[in-house]
């Protein structure tokens, strides 16, 4: 399975931009881009994904480098209700039972500063 | 939609006891799968189904079983429950023939094995 690579931990301030990056050097032309988020004693929450182009939703957006061996969460404007661990993963898109699996690293802890 | 929901939240086992951790879900979804997450650690892939009657193991599948007998639901069993399968168990699905939508998952049973 391609792998990701994520810093474990990123702080930001309330208000403020916060770009979270992810690597993912070996990603393949048919893997999907997933990003969720998990708050403290929740389930992970989907926020967003792609596969070439940059995405917007309501929640973030998601900038994927041009080469696709890396890509950027953007939360436009943390609120304290943001701080999760935030996960990058890469979904195969092909059809068939074990390529629907996500497989989840550690992720990035995010902290947001009142 | 009530999403994914998981049975129960939290619960409290004797070593060799056996219980089942319910997850149903009303999307119409395909897909299904459990996790269990340690602490500190992202979540790991027990078993997976693309739909009734067809079940798969995941990256962790000793002393766990599934079955499908329904679209909506997909118990986990534990047969003889150890103390390492303390956890917080999440249940996710995913509508399959589309790579548009994110995973949902449920919010979590957290089980300790005594």
């Amino acid at each position: 399975d391609a792998k990701t690579t994520q810093p474990n931990s990123m702080e930001s301030n309330e208000e403020e931009p916060v770009h979270l990056p992810c690597n993912h050097s070996t990603i393949s032309g048919t893997d999907y881009i997933h990003w969720y988020r998990q708050l403290p004693s929740q389930g992970p929450e989907y926020v967003i994904h792609g596969l070439t182009s940059n995405v917007n939703n309501r929640m973030a957006s998601l900038a994927i480098a041009e080469d696709r061996k890396s890509s950027t969460l953007i939360l436009h404007r943390a609120t304290l209700r943001d701080a999760a661990v935030y996960y990058c993963i890469l979904r195969i898109a092909h059809s068939g039972g074990s390529n629907y699996k996500l497989t989840f690293g550690k992720g990035t802890l995010l902290t947001v500063n009142p | 939609n009530a999403g994914v929901t998981q049975t129960p939240k939290f619960q409290v086992l004797k070593t060799g006891q056996s219980m089942t951790l319910q997850c149903a879900q009303d999307m119409n979804h395909e897909y299904m799968s459990w996790y269990r997450q340690d602490p500190g650690m992202g979540l790991r892939l027990i078993h997976y189904s693309v739909g009734a009657g067809i079940t798969d193991q995941g990256e962790v599948p000793n002393g766990y079983n599934v079955s499908r007998s329904t679209t909506e639901d997909f118990p986990l069993r534990l047969l003889s429950a150890a103390p390492s399968q303390t956890s917080v168990y999440f249940c996710a699905s995913y509508p399959l023939g589309t790579v548009s939508y994110g995973y949902t998952f449920g919010s979590g049973t957290r089980l300790t094995v005594v």
